[in-house]
């Protein structure tokens, strides 16, 4: 069975700072899909990034940014310059080709400091 | 396109009674899933379609819900004989063959 774990259920950062969300996940498929959702108080779910396990190279949006480490089966994701706006429960998620249905993590709650 | 739609966003019931959601999805996209998030935890697989095929359902969906996508488009999912365990979000999301699914806002039930 795959499953998704974040460690993390908590953490603050202060407005500006950068700050690194943990994910590690366990498969025996050799390729997939990991990515990581934003789900802000009482709003949808947004699409952070995505990566592809195939790549080697890791995947970048604007200040998000991830570190993948296929071996060691951990899937980081660091958030620069944060902001106010990002705050939210941030989601771990799997996914085996084919569009088959994802696997979420408990959940990182994120919070952001003026 | 507005992206993934839901209705309604929010839903108080009676314990027994049977309720149903619809979910919009985009429209280009032919898969479309069910997710259930209770509160503190991530989202749990229901299930999915592929256009108006079923193609998989989670041990979590007792005989008590049923979901369907007449024409492959919009979808329902229904509840029958509710119970306070039903309390949760239920979020749908859709996808296209090779995209990242994206996801509704969700409708919230509470069941008391």
């Amino acid at each position: 069975a795959q499953t998704v774990t974040q460690s993390q259920p908590e953490m603050s950062v202060q407005e500006a700072e950068t700050v690194t969300l943990s994910c590690t996940y366990d498969t025996s498929e050799s390729n997939y899909y990991l990515f990581w959702y934003k789900q802000p108080p009482s709003r949808q779910m947004i699409l952070v990034i995505r990566q592809e396990a195939y790549k080697q190279q890791n995947a970048t949006e604007n200040r998000f940014s991830v570190n993948f480490q296929k071996a060691a089966k951990s899937f980081s994701l660091k958030i620069s310059d944060s902001q106010l706006g990002d705050t939210a429960m941030y989601f771990c998620a799997f996914t085996p080709p084919g569009n088959t249905p994802l696997v979420f993590g408990k959940g990182t709650r994120l919070s952001v400091i003026a | 396109d507005t992206g993934v739609s839901q209705d309604p966003r929010h839903k108080i019931t009676k314990r027994g009674q049977n309720v149903t959601f619809r979910c919009d999805p985009i429209s280009e996209h032919n898969r479309l899933y069910w997710y259930r998030q209770t509160l503190g935890q991530g989202p749990e697989f229901l299930t999915y379609f592929q256009n108006e095929a079923q193609l998989e359902k989670s041990r979590l969906l007792s005989d008590r819900f049923s979901a369907e996508r007449p024409k492959g488009s919009f979808s329902t999912l229904e509840i029958q004989r509710t119970e306070q365990g039903d309390s949760a979000m239920y979020l749908c999301a859709s996808s296209g063959d090779r995209d990242s699914a994206f996801f509704g806002q969700g409708t919230r039930l509470t069941v008391v």
